[in-house]
């Protein structure tokens, strides 16, 4: 089966501009996950969508970001404007539901360098 | 609030010796541990998870709650185990969703 895509793979932004990631997940998963991975930690979760509502946002900036799954397909997470503490890759994972019994798959990720 | 530590940033060993990955965690409730794995260029990819208690690529991984630990094992190290390898929690995180919570990572080097 294919697996979760994402674009663009680098972005490179001055600080104060505005930019957005594409998520893909696999076919058929009704939960979606947005991460953020600073350089030297691990991954942070953002957002879960559950189809196209929202699950969980309580760790996602809202004052900057914000991310949407229209149709419970395709997700964009968007953050406007950007500042320098938001360079880091982002991922994207979907899992055939939100429980605990359901594996993550992850996108190769978005590396993002604010300057 | 639940947390994951991974006390080590980089492990050496050599090729044939006996690997040990450290991860301790904090969380109220039942805790549900996983390792994920990342390999060079690849993405990241769940290794195992305790309730399967169950061996992937000669790794093994013991919950033990007494001691708030889930330390990853392997009785010799290969090559192809050189990879950075997250701890992460899954917890409850209300209105029927789950979070996984990860450590900051591990990276092994394993010396020919």
């Amino acid at each position: 089966e294919a697996g979760v895509a994402q674009s663009p793979r680098y972005k490179i932004i001055e600080k104060r501009q505005s930019v957005a990631f594409w998520c893909n997940p696999i076919s058929g998963h009704a939960t979606l996950y947005w991460y953020q991975q600073i350089l030297g930690q691990g991954p942070k979760l953002l957002i879960q969508f559950q189809n196209n509502g929202v699950v969980d946002d309580s760790q996602l900036p809202k004052d900057r970001f914000s991310a949407e799954r229209l149709k419970g397909v395709d997700s964009t997470l968007k953050i406007q404007p950007a500042k320098l503490e938001d360079s880091a890759v982002y991922l994207c994972a979907s899992s055939l539901a939100g429980g605990s019994s359901y594996e993550q798959y992850f996108g190769p990720g978005t590396r993002l360098t604010v300057t | 609030a639940q947390r994951v530590t991974q006390p080590e940033k980089l492990l050496s060993v050599f090729k044939g010796a006996p690997v040990e990955l450290k991860c301790n965690y904090s969380y109220s409730g039942s805790p549900e541990l996983f390792w994920y794995v990342q390999y060079s260029r690849q993405r990241l990819q769940l290794l195992l998870r305790h309730i399967s208690r169950e061996s992937i690529k000669g790794f093994t991984a013991d919950l033990n709650k007494g001691e708030t630990s889930f330390h990853l094992k392997k009785p010799f190290a290969q090559e192809e185990d050189s990879a950075m390898y997250y701890c992460a929690l899954l917890a409850y995180s209300g209105a029927g969703s789950y979070q996984l919570t990860f450590g900051k990572g591990t990276k092994l080097s394993v010396i020919p």
